[in-house]
Order: C-alpha cells, then structure tokens, then sequence
C-alpha cells in the first residue's frame, strides 16, 4: 500500500504547547500535503511542501520533509484549544496515466486542552 | 472566491435502494474533480477522479458508480447499497495543471452516509 502513516495516532496537549506530527510514507513522491479536518467536517489544506524543498513554514505551522528517511513532520507552535483537529498527510503520486493522485494517511488526533 | 458543495449532508437508506450524491463546484473551470470515503476513524480513500466532463476514473472495484454530466458537477451514484457502503463521502477539486493532483485540494463539507 502507498498509504502513509502518521504518528501519533492521538496527542493531547496544553494551550501553549508545541504539537508534533509525523508521518511516513513508502515510494518516491512530488509533493507531500498536510490536512486538518474538524469533527464531521471536510479537509482543510494547511500547507504544501515540494520534493526538492525541506523545510516549510505559515504562521505557527513548520513542516520539514526527509526525503531520504520517506519522511515529514508537521510542528504547531504554541497550541490553541482552536487547534483540536485531525490532522493528514497526504503524499502525491504520479500514476501509470500521468495522473498525480494523493494518498492521504490515516491521521493525527490532536486535542489541546485549555 | 471558489466554493464547492455537497449534498445532502446526511442520508439514512436502507440495504438495496438506490444513491446519489450530487457535488458542485463554482468559481472556477475545468477542475479535476475527486470523490472520497472516509471510514469511521480512518483516513480517505480515493474512489473515483475526473478530468473533464464525461472522463471517470475508477480507483478501486465497487458497488458505487460516478458521473461527470457538467463541468463542474460531480455525482456519485450506486443502484444498489450495501452495509458496507456506509461512511462519510467527501468531494474535491483541484486546480487542473498538466497532472492531476499535483496542487491541494479542497473540499466539501461531506455526506453521512448510513445505510441500514
């Protein structure tokens, strides 16, 4: 499966904390997509970051990609209980068609606690 | 400004009756569009994608059907639903330059879909 794979599967923190994620993933990519998605709601895109590209930031969002190691994290500085999500990588693979498709992990439960 | 629509947001069916979900998009042409199911608790998995009107790609075998009869309408469709059709399906769309999916997507708010 070309399914990456976050970790933590859930993180709990307070206010002010910094939130780590990562994820992992399996066969050369484009690019690598980060998600947030509220309960029982859509996905939100939060940044996006290239192959030849290592290091990401907006606002308190930092995301770093190890292309070696098939690997991003996603740090959120100083934690918000706004910030109670899950979050997905998502890694963009190009098909047999020259289609590029994403295939998104399955999550990052984070809750921030006032 | 874009904005993408789904509906309805939820639906109770039972096993056996027909489905359509309808998705729209506007402010924006000739986008790729996407459909997902999203399993309690896990991540999404793509179901079908489109390119242009008419043009559907299937990603995995299933009981579920799309079609693309405008530019910027998506519907997912099944004759007959199964207990295991059950989840929260998700549209999207994307930017359409010279690959698919190589620029985020956005989405809908979603469709609960529990089939009894």
């Amino acid at each position: 499966s070309q399914q990456g794979e976050e970790d933590p599967q859930a993180l709990s923190i307070q206010e002010g904390e910094n939130a780590t994620m990562n994820c992992s993933y399996k066969t050369s990519i484009n690019n690598l997509q980060w998600y947030r998605q509220n309960s029982g709601r859509g996905l939100v895109h939060l940044i996006l970051i290239r192959s030849n590209e290592r290091e990401k930031h907006s606002g308190r969002l930092r995301v770093t990609l190890d292309t070696s190691k098939k690997s991003s994290s996603l740090l959120i500085t100083a934690s918000r209980a706004a910030d109670t999500a899950s979050y997905f990588c998502a890694t963009a693979y190009r098909m047999n068609t020259g289609f590029q498709k994403l295939v998104f992990g399955t999550g990052t439960r984070l809750l921030v606690s006032p | 400004s874009q904005t993408i629509h789904q509906w309805p947001a939820t639906l109770v069916q039972p096993v056996g009756s027909p489905l359509s979900l309808e998705c729209t998009v506007e402010g924006t042409s000739n986008p790729n569009l996407y459909w997902y199911r999203q399993a309690a608790g896990r991540g999404l998995q793509l179901l079908f994608y489109s390119v242009g009107i008419g043009q559907i790609s299937s990603e995995v075998p299933q009981n579920l059907s799309a079609s693309r009869p405008q530019d910027r309408q998506f519907i997912l469709s099944s004759k007959k639903l199964l207990l295991s059709d059950s989840g929260f399906y998700l549209c999207a769309w994307s930017i359409r330059r010279g690959g698919g999916s190589y620029n985020e997507q956005f989405f809908g708010p979603g469709t609960r879909l529990t089939v009894l």
